[in-house]
Parts: structure tokens; sequence; C-alpha cells
């Protein structure tokens, strides 16, 4: 069975850092392409960023991009989102997704057959 | 990178169809049948009901199914039942290795 289980997610001020992690099993994790996804307060789903099974191709949306990293470590199974420069508006729940065919790029399409409970960041001074 | 259009709220009576739709560009859903569909209670994590415009992944009710015209996309909930209250987000390939989701619609059935 699949299992996503995110962690990381606090308070922190306007400006300051912070690291989600994503501990993945049930699967073969380097494998597959991974995301994040995040959800502000009785808001739609916003993708994050999304990163190939081989972690050398990251991608990101426009609104992160320059502030917030993508990494991977298939050796421990973990994905990572490195959160800098935190706004207001990226407080949000922060899922890990899998998607939902294997391959080692990110390439399109990408559907995630498997996410995690997310794991609350806010951003408050 | 323009967050899908969604209309707010649907609702319908059990037995009945009801059609989600979800609005984008020529720069996404009008482009790539790269449509996907998702379903999410509250205080749970979203499920994959449709990929490909019109695929249902294994375990996904036959009542639910996707289309696709012009710049938009639809999610169609047939013979709807009590446990279809919930919300639904739609998602498109946005070009540039991106993607792009809707803002959601509220399913309610009467």
């Amino acid at each position: 069975e699949v299992q996503l289980l995110e962690s990381g997610g606090s308070l922190v001020q306007p400006g300051g850092s912070l690291r989600l992690s994503c501990a993945a099993s049930g699967f073969t994790f380097s494998s597959y392409p991974m995301t994040w996804v995040r959800q502000a307060p009785g808001k739609g789903l916003e993708w994050v960023s999304g990163i190939s099974g081989n972690g050398l191709s990251p991608h990101y949306a426009d609104s992160v991009k320059g502030r917030f990293t993508i990494s991977r470590d298939n050796s421990n199974n973990r994905l990572y989102l490195q959160l800098n420069s935190l706004r207001a508006e990226d407080t949000a729940l922060y899922y890990c997704a899998k998607v939902r065919v294997m391959s080692s790029a990110w390439y399109p399409p990408y559907y995630f057959d498997s996410w995690g409970q997310g794991t609350q960041v806010t951003v408050s001074s | 990178q323009s967050a899908l259009t969604q209309s707010r709220s649907v609702s319908g009576s059990p037995g009945q169809s009801v059609t989600i739709s979800c609005t984008g560009t020529s720069s996404d859903v009008g482009t790539y049948n790269y449509v996907s569909w998702y379903q999410q209670y509250p205080g749970e994590a979203p499920k994959l009901m449709i990929y490909d415009v019109t695929k249902r992944p294994s375990g996904v009710p036959d009542r639910f199914s996707g289309s696709k015209s012009g710049n938009t996309a639809s999610l169609t909930i047939s013979g709807l039942q009590a446990e279809d209250e919930a919300d639904y987000h739609c998602c498109s390939y946005a070009g540039g290795y991106t993607l792009v989701f809707g803002g959601g619609t509220k399913l309610t059935v009467l």
C-alpha cells in the first residue's frame, strides 16, 4: 500500500524559511515523479512544484519560482520542498503526491494517484 | 498560469445527473487532452476520479464521466448518490511542464 507522510509545516514569520518533507513507502520511489500541491484555507488546489523520478528535472509554478526548491533523496524515499522568502499568501496545507505513471522524467501528462494528508504552513507575524 | 474557472457550487437530488464545468484557455484545456478531475471530502486528501479527459482509474464508478469541448472540460455524475457530496477539482496541463487547477466546485446532494 502506498503511503505518503508529510512533515515540517509550522507557523513562520514573513520572509522566513521552512523545509517540508514527505516520507514515501509502498512503491519503488525512484521510479515515479513526485509533486507538491497546496490548498489555502477554503480555496482550491494549486500546483506548486514537480520533480522527475531521477531528481534531475525540477519544475515550479510561477508563484513560487525562485523562492521554493524541490528535491528528493531516492536512497531514503523522501521528497522535500524548501520554502524561502515566505509570504502570507503561501499559507496553505501542503500535500505531496505521487504521479500515476512510472517515469524517470517529469513529462506530461501528470495525474496524481496517491496523496499524503498534508502539512500546514502558516505565514504570519 | 491562471486558475481554471469552475462554478463555486452545484446541487442535485439523488438519482439525478449533474455536470460540473471547468473553463480554461487555448493554452491549457483547449490544446491538451490532459485533463483530470479530483474528488475531495472535507478534511481529506484529493482522489483521482478522471484522467486523460475521459478515463476512469480502477475502482471509480462508471457513474462518473468526463468530456471536453473547446476550452471547457466537464465532469458528469449520473445517478447521484449521497456519498458523491464533495468538492471536485479540475486540472489541466498548461504547457512548459506545468499544471493548473480550477478553484473547485462544491457538490451538494439535496
